[in-house]
Order: structure tokens, then C-alpha cells, then sequence
């Protein structure tokens, strides 16, 4: 089983809001990402969990918060997002951190208005 | 810098082979993969090949690695209107000594025709 799973599938939030993004995976992988994806555009990362601690930080603004609660969960917090962070949220996680295959989940489709 | 490239559109008739080529800059990449997204859908991978092959086959796909020409191909035989979807090549860069974090071409949209 390879599956890494997002909720929701859809968020419409509006510029004052605060919401999260959920990130499962149960195959025992200790290194989770985030990635943003804008249309027609490859995905960008934005954070790195190793070992439920935060690695790699891509300079992404505080308006996104990244928690780890455990090695199988990954959330993103969201406030007081601006129209253009409207994009797709790609979750991946790999048995190893910054090695080997990276597993996605089928993302978050954000609009923010 | 890293930078991994592709062309950007294929279009192929269902029955065909495609093929879609992906150059990238990082010869120290451990692996280097081929991920399919859907419309709206999150990335599958599809394969990956260890950077000691030269070869890789998977049912309908083919892999082929040019470490000196730093050249990856992804040939799907028999392909099928269900291929139809985007296709990212992707390197491993590398992120302060260590290798994995990936960096991906811009993707090759695959249209089949029937």
C-alpha cells in the first residue's frame, strides 16, 4: 500500500479564514512534504518534515504553518491566505527524508477569494 | 543550477508508442522518476530508474537512461486514451549535501487520439 491521503479535496476559504490541510500516510515513512502546485506549472516545495521535525523550510510566508502532530500526520495551517496562494496542495512522503521515492497523495485544490 | 527540461506537448494515436524525452543537469541524482498527473488529480508515480541502469521495463513502459548525454526517456507502447494526462520527469537535487529533494520538468502533455 502506497497511499497517502488528503483531506479535503476541495477548500474555498475567504481572505480572513483560518483552515487546515490534512496529510495521512500509513506506510511507516518518516520524511513528509508539502508542495504547492499553481496551474500548468510542476509542484514547488514548500516544507520538510524528517523525523516529525521540521528540515527544510523553502522560504514560504508565514501565512502557511506546517505541524507535525506524529510520524503518520502532517498538517497545514492556513491563514489569511491572498488570492494568488490559490493553487493545488500536493502531500508526499518517502521512507526516508530527502531519499528515495516520494509517494503523493491527491492533493488539496485551494481556492481562496 | 538544477533545472530539468521537456517539451511541453505529444500527441499521439491510440495504438501508438509515445515517447517523451526529459533532459536534466544533475548527474549525481540516485534515481530519476517519471510521475503522471491526471486533470485535477494529485502525481502518480509511474517508474523510476536507479542512475546505474541503462534500461528499465514495466509492462507497457520503457525507460531509457544516457548518463553522459544526461538524457531520460519514457516510452509507452500500445498507448491508450487513458494515457492521456501530464508527464513529469523528475532529478533529485541536491538540498545542503543531501540528495532527494526533487525538482521536476514543467511536464509533457500527452493528448491520444482515437
Amino acid at each position: 500500500d502506497t497511499e497517502v491521503t488528503q483531506t479535503p479535496k476541495h477548500l474555498v476559504m475567504g481572505m480572513t479564514n483560518k483552515k487546515s490541510l490534512k496529510c495521512e500516510q500509513h506506510m511507516g515513512h518518516r520524511a513528509m512534504y508539502w508542495y504547492k502546485q499553481k496551474a500548468k506549472k510542476p509542484p514547488e516545495l514548500m516544507f520538510v518534515y524528517s523525523y516529525e521535525k521540521l528540515s527544510i523550510n523553502e522560504s514560504v510566508p508565514s501565512r502557511f504553518s506546517p505541524e507535525c502532530p506524529n510520524s503518520s500526520l502532517l498538517n497545514l495551517h492556513l491563514h489569511a491566505l491572498q488570492p494568488e496562494d490559490s493553487a493545488l496542495y500536493l502531500c508526499a512522503s518517502s521512507q526516508v527524508p530527502l531519499a528515495g521515492v516520494q509517494y503523493f497523495g491527491a492533493g488539496t485544490r485551494l481556492s481562496v477569494l | 543550477g538544477e533545472d530539468v527540461e521537456q517539451s511541453l506537448f505529444l500527441s499521439v494515436r491510440e495504438g501508438d508508442s509515445s515517447v517523451i524525452n526529459c533532459t536534466y543537469t544533475d548527474s549525481s541524482s540516485t534515481y530519476l522518476y517519471w510521475y503522471k498527473q491526471e486533470p485535477g488529480a494529485g502525481l502518480q508515480l509511474l517508474t523510476y530508474i536507479f542512475s546505474n541502469m541503462d534500461m528499465k521495463q514495466d509492462q507497457r513502459l520503457t525507460v531509457l537512461l544516457n548518463k553522459k548525454d544526461k538524457h531520460l526517456s519514457l516510452r509507452i507502447a500500445d498507448t491508450q486514451t487513458g494515457d492521456s494526462a501530464i508527464y513529469f520527469c523528475a532529478e533529485e537535487g541536491n538540498y545542503g549535501g543531501s540528495q532527494g529533494n526533487l525538482i521536476f520538468g514543467k511536464g509533457t502533455k500527452l493528448s491520444v487520439k482515437p
